[in-house]
């Protein structure tokens, strides 16, 4: 299993362009995360996702949205990107039905470095 | 959520024990209490998590105090590759529900570092 995989690794952007962030998981996970991490501060959750088709805002959503099409997938999108945005993104996955040991963590990506000049 | 207290930094010698102290003096009856650990510039990595007993798994040993107000990470043969960032988080409930997870107060953890 690749576990929580992330692309791209690495992005340059210039203020006003978008993009967008895939997160994939091949653990079959019902709920899905994204945070974003800052120098000096702790992770802080952007948005999160219960289920294929589903979103919910977390601590600090302003400036991004998220699509869940497809249960394996999370997308997080940048429609007009600003420099306060620069920070290091991380995806993770939780949960899943048919149980295991460790069915209560979160298994978290590789992260996306994002530059916002 | 109850917020968590660790100490900025810690070293430890290699092959000695590294005993990571949280204080968590406001948890409630229902949350666990989660170790996570973040290898630079990698993203968070579980631990370890209980609610009241002690746990040991073939990462760590997590010593829970009778009134559960703190805990200490243990890790028992500490090497290079264990130095990180750990971070100690209370969380109520299962993950059953996200909200829960939504609720994590992902603090700026202790850096340990781990000396040849």
């Amino acid at each position: 299993n690749a576990g929580v995989t992330q692309t791209p690794k690495f992005r340059v952007l210039k203020t006003g362009q978008s993009m967008t962030l895939l997160c994939a998981q091949d653990m079959n996970h019902e709920y899905m995360y994204w945070y974003r991490q800052d120098p000096g501060m702790g992770l802080r959750l952007i948005h999160y996702s219960v289920g294929e088709g589903t979103t919910a805002k977390g601590e600090v959503p302003d400036g991004y949205n998220v699509s869940r099409l497809k249960k394996q997938n999370f997308l997080l999108g940048l429609e007009s990107a600003a420099p306060s945005q620069t920070s290091v993104y991380f995806c993770a996955s939780s949960y899943s039905r048919s149980g295991g040991p460790e069915r209560d963590t979160q298994y978290f990506g590789p992260g996306t470095r994002l530059t916002v000049l | 959520d109850a917020k968590t207290t660790q100490p900025t930094s810690m070293d430890c010698a290699e092959g000695r024990a590294a005993n990571l102290p949280c204080n968590h003096s406001t948890i409630s009856g229902n949350e666990y209490v989660y170790w996570y650990r973040q290898i630079h510039s990698q993203g968070p990595q579980y631990i370890i998590h209980g609610l009241k007993n002690n746990e040991t798994n073939e990462m760590a040993s997590l010593i829970i105090t009778e009134d559960r107000k703190s805990s200490t990470l243990i890790l028992p043969h500490a090497t290079l590759r264990d130095t990180a960032v750990y971070y100690c988080i209370v969380r109520v409930g299962k993950a059953r529900n996200a909200g829960n997870n939504r609720k994590l107060i992902w603090g700026l953890g202790t850096s340990l570092a781990v000396n040849p």
